[in-house]
């Protein structure tokens, strides 16, 4: 498995402001991706994103309202835009590590946004 | 669009007592199956399935796949109160890499 650091671990935040979550592994990983968790729901993807390429958002997400960043093979960021209470939410990266390990995603400790 | 079912949503038990859930699935250009235990926000990987009929076990964990009826199984024998948690199924596919698409989850709790 990996080392997954996600920052920060919660925030309550307001609404029109703007919050940016980083996601660091301890190794170089190609495949990083982005979910949200509403609350009582599954996991949904937001995005995933390869270093050195454009995100690419799943259906219903847009890169203006959660912009990504991948300046590395090692580091991430999804900042939630001009937030609502609609977003409070659980964000998580997950990362898959290699073809031996394909497929497998493993994931960082979270963050708990809410947005009052 | 790919779908995912599990079941039962919810389950109470004793300790001792011995649970089977449920998943099915219909996702495009399948690759494999995963289970994951989500017991606070990180989900944390189980099992990766791959092929109908073979078995996987870690301790009091076990999962199998049929690939051809679309669904797989987690077993848990001896439940103990750390069993506790949401339990995910996530079928991988796509064309170039495995996107997970989460079911809704099966919470279970087990009672001393």
């Amino acid at each position: 498995s990996a080392v997954i650091s996600q920052k920060p671990s919660r925030d309550i935040c307001q609404r029109g402001t703007s919050l940016t979550i980083q996601c660091q592994v301890d190794s170089q990983v190609t495949m990083m991706f982005w979910y949200r968790q509403q609350p009582g729901q599954s996991l949904t993807l937001i995005a995933t994103a390869n270093q050195g390429s454009e995100a690419t958002y799943e259906s219903g997400f847009v890169i203006d309202k959660f912009p990504i960043s991948r300046p590395n093979l090692t580091f991430s960021t999804l900042t939630v835009s001009n937030m609502s209470p609609e977003d409070s939410s659980i964000y998580l990266c997950s990362v898959e590590l290699g073809r031996s390990t394909q497929n497998i995603q493993y994931f960082g400790a979270g963050t708990r946004l809410s947005v009052l | 669009e790919d779908k995912v079912v599990q079941s039962p949503l919810s389950l109470v038990v004793h300790e001792g007592d011995t649970v089977t859930l449920n998943c099915s699935y219909e996702v495009t250009n399948f690759r494999s199956l995963l289970w994951y235990k989500q017991e606070k926000k990180a989900p944390t990987f189980l099992f990766m399935l791959t092929s109908s009929g073979i078995e996987k076990k870690s301790g009091r964990l076990s999962s199998i796949l049929d690939k051809k009826e679309l669904f797989s199984i987690l077993n848990i024998t001896a439940t103990q109160t750390g069993d506790s948690a949401v339990y995910l199924c996530a079928p991988a596919g796509g064309t170039s890499y495995g996107k997970l698409t989460f079911g809704q989850g099966t919470i279970l709790t087990v009672h001393p």
